[in-house]
């Protein structure tokens, strides 16, 4: 059972415009949550985060939005750029310490961003 | 540059074969983690390592095995793998498990004929 999903595999966007990656989750106890971007022949590197008491979080052109009652969240990249072009992944953890789940991080799978100049 | 660093960074072999996989940061940080990556699957977590102890097996066949032997260094020795095992095999690290994000290692190409 896939607790994080990411259910588009791959997003086309012309050099400019707005990015949107969306994911979904399943698990109630996900209370943080991070974005990973990944260039080819390296390892994720982190990007955004946002802990589930706040519905925005911004980061220059990155901006990360939750949606806790629909299990949802969403990164904007404005205006994207040939450089965004990635995979990038969503995770998710429980960070209240206590539960087996504490500090584990659950990935989807990923979506291939791929911008136009 | 994340400060994790994995070799080899391709690695074939045979399903006979011995081999090992090394994963070190140099950050200072207490917890690390072994991930699989399938093609078009998720991160899987493999292991789970704070402050040098074994905290986690996900059910990981015996063929995979983790060694610990201090805070800046992480192995996966493998032996008789299948051609399933085949897979980007990733290393992280992060301050401690209450920590914001895992750092990670660009991680080992492996091929098993």
């Amino acid at each position: 059972d896939q607790q994080v999903k990411q259910n588009s595999p791959s997003l086309s966007v012309q050099e400019g415009r707005i990015s949107i990656l969306n994911c979904d989750y399943t698990n109630s106890m996900f209370d943080y949550f991070l974005w990973y971007k990944k260039y080819p022949a390296e390892g994720p590197t982190f990007l955004i985060s946002i802990s589930s008491i706040k519905d925005k979080n911004e980061d220059g052109r990155f901006t990360v939005f939750l949606n806790k009652s629909a299990k949802h969240l969403s990164l904007h990249i404005v205006p994207s750029q040939p450089g965004d072009s990635a995979v990038y992944f969503c995770a998710a953890s429980v960070s209240r310490a206590g539960g087996t789940s504490y500090g584990k991080l659950t990935f989807g799978q990923g979506t291939i961003l791929t911008v136009h100049p | 540059e994340t400060g994790v660093t994995q070799t080899p960074r391709h690695l074939v072999m045979g399903m006979t074969n011995k081999k090992s996989l090394k994963c070190e940061q140099h950050l200072g940080h207490n917890a690390m983690y072994w991930y699989k990556q399938s093609a078009k699957k998720p991160l899987e977590l493999m292991f789970v390592y704070n402050f040098k102890e074994q905290t986690e097996n996900n059910s990981v066949p015996s063929r995979f095995s983790p060694e610990c032997p201090n805070s800046s260094h992480l192995f996966l020795h493998l032996h008789t793998l299948q051609p399933e095992d085949s897979a980007l095999y990733l290393c992280a690290s992060r301050k401690d498990p209450s920590a914001d994000t895992q750092y990670f290692g660009p991680g080992t190409r492996l091929t098993v004929l």
